[in-house]
Formats: structure tokens, sequence, C-alpha cells
């Protein structure tokens, strides 16, 4: 329950569909986030418990849920949506949270 | 409209304390109902969760850093603070100070702990820890 699993690159063309995973026991039973890190900035919360978006954050930003794994889905990728996305649950057992290692998305 | 920033030293030596201030503007945290917290970011342990504390002074630390940290909030000055003792290198990161992602329901008890997501960020504060 203290690891979730992304991978650690994914790449995609401009206007076509990204789609990054993150499993782990965890999220069995809590709700999975999604987090946007820009080179140099601070991360920004794009998807909220499971699949909601947070007022702000594009449209094509989107996110689902099934068994232990959550994904985030970028739909019409953009050369603005290049950056570090990072997912993160509650822990099950005890009061922490954990997060993934981080997937770089990269556009072509 | 809220912002936090962090502020302290920017170098640390071993073994001595980590002290950080989170400035927030734009909401009061008195009586907020929302958590305040820590988290920090180094390339060998990626980003981690340090704590959250509630406008009573009330904590929740990470159970691996829980005998080293200590948090608390001054609202007269609208601020949160980060401690944490006996560094090492593997200290060395960029901390960020956060509000939780969604404040208590009306009614709820802190003492369930926080809503463990966290929005916004501050902008981040590195810290190298260094003789």
């Amino acid at each position: 329950s203290h690891e979730l699993t992304q991978p650690p690159s994914v790449s995609v063309s401009p206007g076509q569909t990204a789609k990054i995973t993150c499993s782990g026991d965890a999220l069995s039973d809590q709700y999975g986030y999604w987090y946007q890190q820009k080179a140099g900035q601070a991360p920004v919360v794009v998807i909220y418990k499971d699949a909601e978006r947070p007022s702000g954050i594009p449209e094509r930003f989107s996110g689902s849920s099934s068994g232990t794994t959550i994904t985030l889905t970028i739909t019409g990728v953009q050369a603005e949506d290049e950056a570090d996305y990072y997912c993160q649950a509650g822990d099950r057992n005890v009061i922490n949270v954990i997060f993934g290692g981080g997937t770089k998305l990269t556009v072509l | 409209q809220l912002q936090l920033k962090e502020s302290g030293p920017g170098q640390v030596k071993p073994s001595e304390t980590l002290s950080l201030i989170c400035s927030v503007s734009g909401v009061a945290i008195r009586r907020s109902s929302y958590f305040w917290g820590w988290i920090r970011q180094s390339p060998g342990k990626g980003l981690q969760w340090i704590g959250s504390v509630f406008d009573d002074g009330r904590t929740f630390y990470n159970p691996s850093l829980q005998s080293r940290v200590s948090m608390s909030v001054d609202t007269s000055k609208n601020q949160f603070s980060l401690m944490l003792k006996d560094v090492t290198a593997a200290d060395t990161a960029v901390y960020y100070c956060v509000r939780d992602g969604e404040e208590l329901w009306f009614g709820e008890s802190p003492g369930a702990g926080p809503k463990k997501w966290f929005d916004p960020w501050g902008q981040g504060a590195r810290v190298t820890v260094s003789s």
C-alpha cells in the first residue's frame, strides 16, 4: 500500500491522445489524484477524486479509475501539456500520502 | 486570491535544524476549516508529503519523518511553519507549502486527518544540506 507505479515516460504527437496510468494497492479504496508539473514550476492538480476536474483545467484532461489503477487521459494533446505528471493517493492503513514516481510527457 | 510563499535559509548544516515559514495571503488560516501542509521534492525520492497542520495546532506527520518533524501555526501572522531536525544530505530538496484541496465538512472533526490532496502549492523553497 506504500507504492504507486507510473511509466517513466510517454510520448505523443500534437492532437493525439495521451494516457498515463498509475497502479497501486492503495487505489483499490482510496481516491487518486493527478498533478501536472511544468519545468521550474510547482505542481498543479489537474484531476482530483479519480475523475473530477478543477475549475480552470481544460476539458481535454480527464481521469478514470478501475480496480487498483487510475488513468489520466489528455485528449488532443497540445505542446503546452508537455510536463511531468504525478499521481497521488492516501495510504490505506495510516494517515499518510503517497506519490507516484512521475511520468514525463513529451509532445513530439 | 489565495497565495502561499515559503521563506527560510537556503542552506543548512548537517545535524542542524531546517526551519521554513509559509506566509499565506488572500485567506485567513484561522477558522478556515482547511489543513495546511508541507511537501518536498528531491531528485532521489520524488515528491514526499511531510505533514499537515490544522488551525488549532493539530498535526499529522509522515510516519517516516515523524521523529524529526514539527509543524505549527501562527494565526496572528497568518503563517505556518516547518521544523526538521537532525538533517542530512538526504533532506536536500525543494520544500513546498500547500493547502488541502478541500475543507472539512461542517461538523467534521480535524481528528480524522487531512483530506490528502493539495491545492494550491507555494512556489517552493530550495534547501541544501551541506557543511
